[in-house]
């Protein structure tokens, strides 16, 4: 396997099941984030994790819960989901660099459906 | 606070014509810009990026120049083909990236 990679691609779920998404990289990262795209709204960052500690969690809300036990993996467990959560969740990585971050390199997506 | 504003969409050419799609953003310091893409189906693809005004990011033939005084970053490419029907987006930032909406492009043969 090579950069990012997202399992499942596709998941359906009712609002009381719980799931989760994975995303590995394998690019010797030590930043990875979740997006969600959804229909005609911009990317929306979810979470930042930098050296496997969140850095950013812009208000999410708690029916999302990441982890990143390391940094090659992370993942978004999802719980009591609203259909309105329906979206391609997005996951990317990157490295940080002299204070900064490179560009970022984004896995295919979980497309989402919330019954 | 920091945003991207993308022409709206979608844009449909046909090959062989010449594309820009604009891009302005504003922002507190200087930030890098980029363009990534997006095929079907897939995740989001860098195309190319800059890091400081005046610099020119250029890939697979697209061109795009950081312009400060008008805080703007408008792809361009000469000559479209069938191949680069995708959703294009447009973002600054580096460890936190804030994208444009997207825009939709199709190129008929």
């Amino acid at each position: 396997e090579t950069g990012v990679t997202q399992t499942p691609r596709h998941l359906v779920m009712g609002m009381t099941n719980k799931k989760s998404l994975k995303c590995e990289q394998h690019l010797g990262h030590n930043a990875m984030y979740w997006y969600k795209q959804s229909a005609k709204k911009p990317l929306e960052l979810m979470f930042v994790y930098s050296l496997e500690e969140r850095v950013e969690n812009n208000s999410v809300p708690s029916r999302f819960s990441p982890e990143c036990p390391n940094s090659s993996h992370l993942f978004l467990h999802l719980h009591t989901l609203q259909p309105e959560d329906s979206a391609l969740y997005l996951c990317a990585s990157s490295q940080l660099a002299g204070g900064g971050y490179n560009e970022q390199f984004f896995g295919p997506g979980t497309r989402l459906t919330v019954l | 606070g920091d945003s991207v504003t993308q022409m709206e969409g979608p844009v449909t050419l046909s090959e062989e014509a010449f594309l820009t799609i604009n891009c302005t953003y504003t922002a507190t310091g200087y930030p890098s810009l980029f363009w990534y893409v997006q095929y079907p189906g897939e995740g989001l693809q860098l195309l190319l990026k800059a890091t400081k005004a005046d610099d020119k990011g250029s890939n697979k033939g697209f061109e795009a120049t950081y312009r400060k005084e008008t805080t703007s970053f408008h792809l361009e490419k000469g000559s479209v083909q069938v191949s680069d029907s995708a959703v294009y987006f447009c973002a600054q930032g580096a460890q936190k990236l804030v994208f444009g909406q997207g825009t939709r492009l199709t190129i008929n043969p």
